[in-house]
């Protein structure tokens, strides 16, 4: 098991350009999230999804789109960076959406915008 | 409203003693569970403790426990016989049953053990 990855892990972009955070488990779980970790303010919500298809937003969605198509696979695209979007990522999953279940993270991708 | 509170950024302890990082939570939900991750400076997100709104029992899982005080809304994270390893930054967060597709977290609390 690899659990979750995450690529790439570091990026550097200057501003307006777009990319494609990848994240991808292997653990058939249900759930997955972005968040972004930024100084002295913990994770915060970017996106989740529930299942392939579905896909719903967090606390912090503007400036980024999700999909996901199969049950491993949960892009996280910048459509035209900025530098407030200068942080790190951490995508996460867990097995269902029960209170009970933990969510593994993956090991981060840390984003410069210029 | 979900909103987690660590009102500690910062803790120094010696090595071998045991430490509390506190956490207060809010929430309206009246089934929910609490986690605590530790993130050390090499970046990753480890999970260490899990407890639900229900149990009765406070939460163990070796060196770490997880006092719970539900009317205080209160689930500090106990650490005993502290390691240098365990300096590292901890997360408390916290899922609720009729919002349990987001995952709040704490601003987190910065500990420092000392040899």
């Amino acid at each position: 098991n690899a659990g979750v990855t995450q690529t790439p892990k570091f990026q550097v972009l200057k501003t307006g350009q777009s990319m494609t955070l990848q994240c991808a488990q292997d653990m058939n779980h249900e759930y997955m999230s972005w968040y972004r970790q930024d100084p002295g303010m913990g994770l915060r919500l970017i996106h989740y999804s529930v299942g392939a298809g579905i896909t719903d937003q967090g606390e912090v969605p503007n400036g980024y789109n999700v999909s996901r198509s199969t049950t491993e696979d949960f892009p996280l695209r910048l459509l035209s960076a900025a530098p407030s979007q200068t942080s790190v990522y951490f995508c996460a999953s867990s097995y269902d959406r029960g209170v009970t279940d933990t969510q593994y993270f993956g090991p981060g991708t840390r984003l410069t915008v210029l | 409203a979900q909103k987690i509170t660590q009102t500690q950024p910062g803790m120094f302890v010696q090595e071998k003693e045991a430490v509390t990082l506190d956490c207060t939570y809010d929430t309206s939900d009246q089934s929910y569970g609490l986690f605590w991750y530790k993130q050390p400076s090499s970046g990753e997100m480890i999970f260490l403790i899990y407890q639900g709104s229900y149990d009765e029992q406070n939460a163990t899982e070796g060196r770490y426990s997880l006092n719970f005080q539900k009317a205080r809304k209160s689930a500090n994270l106990v650490i005993s016989a502290s390691q240098l390893g365990d300096s590292a930054m901890y997360f408390c967060a916290m899922r609720g049953l009729y919002n349990f597709n987001k995952f709040y977290f704490g601003s987190g609390t910065k500990l420092n053990v000392k040899p």
